[in-house]
């Protein structure tokens, strides 16, 4: 595997289920986000570990909750859910963050769809 | 609050070229980044702009105006396998990724 892997590539869930998203990255990274992309708007920046602590939390409610066991890994915890959540859900990682130069590269995204 | 605006769509056609602008208002500048992103893939680099100028790679070029807050990407000799949508994003003084709506590039034959 190289780049930036997530699965499931597609989900589907009711509002009162429980499901985790998970990302993985190949390239020796620190840094690992997570974005949620929705039709004709900007991406949203939702988290941000650098080095497996969280260092920006963008106002995202509670029912997403973020884990990042090592500098490799990030997990997207999902929990009563909304149908406005639905949409796509992209992991990216970098070699830091918090520097000018900060190309992201991106998995191919979770498409998400809240019942 | 911080701002950036592309078209939300534009058509061109294959073998001609296509400039595609983005403005942009945000608490500092450390960059300017374009993405492109085919329909249902992951975003991908294009190019990567913090001195005012012009930056060619092959067909595809990004110039960036610091004072004007603008950019443009311009795509030459278009392919079929152009049409993606392409994301303008910028460095704050937060070192934070500013994101626009990216610009659907349709390519007709």
């Amino acid at each position: 595997e190289t780049g930036v892997t997530q699965t499931p590539r597609h989900l589907v869930m009711g509002m009162t289920n429980k499901k985790s998203l998970k990302c993985e990255q190949h390239l020796g990274h620190n840094a690992m986000y997570w974005y949620k992309q929705s039709a004709k708007k900007p991406l949203e920046l939702m988290f941000v570990y650098s080095l497996e602590e969280r260092v920006e939390n963008n106002s995202v409610p509670s029912r997403f909750s973020p884990e990042c066991p090592n500098s490799s890994h990030l997990f997207l915890h999902l929990h009563t859910l909304q149908p406005e959540d639905s949409a796509l859900y992209l992991c990216a990682s970098s070699i830091e963050s918090g520097s000018s130069y900060n190309e992201q590269f991106f998995g191919p995204g979770t498409r998400l769809t809240v019942l | 609050g911080q701002n950036i605006d592309q078209p939300t769509e534009m058509t061109a056609t294959e073998g001609a070229i296509v400039q595609i602008n983005c403005t942009y208002q945000t608490s500092g500048f450390n960059g300017l980044f374009w993405y492109q992103q085919h329909a249902g893939e992951a975003p991908t680099f294009l190019s990567y702009n913090v001195l005012d100028g012009l930056e060619e790679k092959g067909r595809f070029s990004s110039f960036l105006s610091r004072s004007k807050g603008y950019s443009y990407l311009l795509l030459k000799e278009l392919q079929m396998k152009d049409s993606a949508s392409y994301l303008c994003a910028v460095t704050d003084s937060n070192y934070q990724l500013i994101w626009g709506a990216g610009t659907k590039l349709i390519i007709k034959p």
